[in-house]
């Protein structure tokens, strides 16, 4: 069983630049894994923010932007704002299936 | 610009079989570039994909691992809209339902559009 593995939970002050990571348990991710980050709010269904490691949606804003960072994929949000406080997910292909992270609960104080 | 609308009970009962519908407006069930997946999220097993149907010169379907033997994801063609069903349900089927779209273009895929979610309650 494949494991998709992110931090549990992260805190930043806003303003200030976080990097979330997403892990596989059958190595190092790649770009071939077409790595894609979703934020979800409380009561609201996941938005896309980044697909395939770092292109952004149309509505995605530039604070966000999606790496390749020491075999994982990452997630870097800089200049965090109040309203970046979310669940965020990450999302990679196993060529026939999809897999979810866990998630990471980012608080913005 | 693509919008899915979910649609179906939200409460079924143990051993029976939940079906869920998604309507597609502004691409086409059939597209050569777009895939049809169904994803679903509870307290205990937080995002879960559950599979997804797409049109690559004919039908594909791929399941996850987890729900395989229960599971079945069709297009109806007609309606412009897909189908989730999922047999032999248990309480540990109790989630929030989502349909979504993944779109492959360029050598990019891109996950851009989610139904609103349907709470599907497993009891008797």
């Amino acid at each position: 069983q494949t494991v998709v593995t992110q931090e549990p939970s992260l805190t930043v002050s806003p303003g200030g630049t976080v990097t979330l990571t997403c892990a596989s348990s059958t190595g190092a991710v790649t770009s071939g894994y077409y790595p894609n980050w979703f934020q979800q709010k409380p009561g609201q269904a996941p938005r896309a923010l980044i697909y395939s490691t770092s292109n952004k949606q149309s509505w995605t804003p530039a604070r966000f932007s999606g790496s390749l960072l020491g075999g994982k994929a990452a997630l870097t949000l800089s200049g965090v704002q109040p309203e970046d406080e979310a669940e965020y997910y990450c999302l990679l292909y196993y060529g026939g299936a999809w897999v979810f992270g866990g998630g990471t609960k980012l608080t913005v104080l | 610009q693509v919008q899915l609308q979910q649609s179906g009970p939200g409460l079924v009962k143990p051993s029976q079989t939940l079906s869920l519908t998604c309507a597609i407006s502004g691409d086409s069930v059939s597209s050569n570039n777009a895939a049809w997946n169904w994803i679903r999220q509870s307290p205990s097993r937080g995002l879960e994909w559950l599979g997804r149907t797409f049109y690559r010169s004919k039908w594909y379907n791929e399941y996850a691992v987890s729900v395989n033997s229960r599971i079945t994801i069709n297009p109806d063609t007609s309606k412009n809209q897909f189908f989730l069903q999922l047999n032999s349900v248990t309480p540990e089927d109790t989630a929030v339902y989502y349909c979504a779209r993944d779109y492959y273009d360029s050598g990019d895929y891109k996950f851009d559009c989610w139904g609103q979610g349907t709470l599907v309650t497993v009891s008797s």
